[in-house]
């Protein structure tokens, strides 16, 4: 059981570039998150899935395109990446089962030049 | 939604127990808190949930006064493998998931 799982591990871009980060999760949870922590800060949310089909804006969305691919996979794409979006992302996914956690994967580190 | 604030670093020495509160003011009926911990170059992982009152589990201690509005961490005896970021999530439980946002954090410092 892999839980869920990200890639690529690390990434640099260069400015203007684009790149898909890809998260996977076996768990059959419905609801999927991407959230981005920069360097001694806190997590914030960028984009949310609640359930297949569905997506929406976080905190901090520009910049940034989702897609739920199908129940397990939810990408992320920075269409063209600036060196502000250097960080390290990472994917969550939850059950909408009573009083259940989330689970995150071990992220994605991005730096843009 | 919930907004979250807690004090943004605490240190201690290995032995003593550690409390850390989370002040959530706005909480709603269906949210629970939940509280994750977060090593270097990882992502977070679930420690403790409740909705009111007390839970204990293996590693922790969490406590709910009637109010809600805010929530205690404890951890008991810490080591230095405890030095870590500790968040507490207010969020609905059951039912859509939505916005799920985390505050800055409490970044613990556990000496020898």
């Amino acid at each position: 059981n892999a839980g869920v799982t990200q890639t690529p591990k690390f990434q640099v871009l260069k400015t203007g570039q684009s790149m898909t980060l890809q998260c996977a999760q076996d768990m059959n949870h419905n609801s999927m998150y991407w959230y981005r922590q920069d360097p001694g800060m806190g997590l914030r949310l960028i984009y949310y899935s609640a359930s297949e089909g569905t997506t929406d804006k976080g905190e901090v969305p520009n910049g940034y395109n989702v897609s739920r691919l199908n129940k397990r996979e939810f990408s992320l794409r920075l269409e063209s990446a600036a060196p502000s979006q250097t960080s390290v992302y990472f994917c969550a996914s939850i059950t909408t089962r009573y009083n259940s956690p989330l689970h995150f994967g071990n992220g994605t580190r991005l730096t843009v030049t | 939604l919930a907004k979250t604030t807690q004090p943004i670093s605490m240190d201690s020495y290995e032995g003593q127990e550690v409390n850390i509160t989370c002040s959530h003011n706005n909480i709603a009926t269906n949210d629970y808190i939940t509280w994750y911990q977060q090593f270097p170059s990882q992502g977070p992982r679930f420690i403790i949930q409740g909705y009111k009152t007390k839970v204990t589990n293996e590693v922790a201690s969490l406590f709910i006064p009637a109010d809600r509005k805010s929530s205690t961490l404890s951890l008991p005896r810490v080591s230095l493998s405890d030095t870590a970021v500790y968040y507490c999530l207010v969020g609905e439980s059951g039912g859509s998931q939505g916005n799920l946002i985390f505050g800055k954090g409490t970044k613990l410092s556990v000496k020898p």
